[in-house]
């Protein structure tokens, strides 16, 4: 167990809908990571938030948004779903601080959605 | 941008034998780290080693432990002592030192375990 959590462990949604995608950090990291798990694009970051601002963005779909709250979970929210962003959704926190095993990001089980 | 690559998809060990999965990577920086993650059907991502690039001692973990050749930006991960637990997807990932903290991860290799 990594100490982070996520929320739900599976999804399954019709096109068009919107869901939300909860992460909780585990206790004492302020940095927290969105990835995304598909077998056709493998492993890709999606946006990085540390101690609830914006760090870094990746190849994130402006259809999908993200927010890290005053407790330090977050929310990774996607809308007008598609059948293309069926995939395994992973958050990942890290202390934030240099260091590497500041650095090193622990991953939450993930959340599998399915959008038919 | 970095580029991870792992250009074997699958590998398959005896029980109890070593394997090597290999890892190059593509980067101008000279500070950063790398790591490997075992995604075992479960599908949770397991942090297995990591190693900083200023380290010039490869990183061991137990029956894990990793060949890491700054020069050739190379980054292996071997397995010795195969258990039928090690059966899973591993991946390599870079991170830089010095940007964003984003993971950079490669296509993953399979590790089947023959009993």
């Amino acid at each position: 167990d990594s100490g982070v959590t996520q929320t739900p462990k599976h999804l399954i949604t019709a096109t068009g809908q919107r869901v939300t995608l909860r992460c909780s950090p585990r206790s004492g990291d302020l940095s927290v990571y969105w990835y995304q798990q598909s077998l056709d694009q493998g492993l890709q970051f999606l946006i990085h938030y540390y101690n609830g601002e914006e760090r870094a963005k990746g190849n994130i779909l402006e259809r999908f948004s993200a927010q890290q709250f005053p407790d330090l979970h977050s929310e990774l929210n996607l809308s007008s779903l598609e059948l293309g962003d069926s995939a395994l959704y992973f958050c990942a926190s890290s202390v934030g601080h240099g260091g590497v095993d500041q650095e090193t990001q622990y991953f939450g089980p993930g959340t599998r959605l399915l959008v038919l | 941008a970095q580029t991870v690559t792992q250009s074997q998809p699958e590998m398959s060990v005896q029980e109890a034998e070593t394997v090597t999965l290999s890892c190059t990577y593509d980067t101008s920086e000279s500070d950063y780290y790398l790591f490997w993650y075992k995604q075992p059907p479960s599908r949770q991502m397991i942090l297995v080693i990591r190693q900083e690039a200023y380290k010039q001692q490869n990183a061991t973990e137990n029956r894990f432990s990793v060949n890491f050749q700054k020069a050739a930006k190379s980054f292996s991960l071997k397995i010795s002592d195969s258990q039928l637990g090690d059966a899973a997807m591993y991946f390599c990932a870079y991170r830089s030192g010095i940007n964003d903290y984003k993971l950079s991860f490669g296509a993953g290799t399979t590790v089947t375990v023959r009993a």
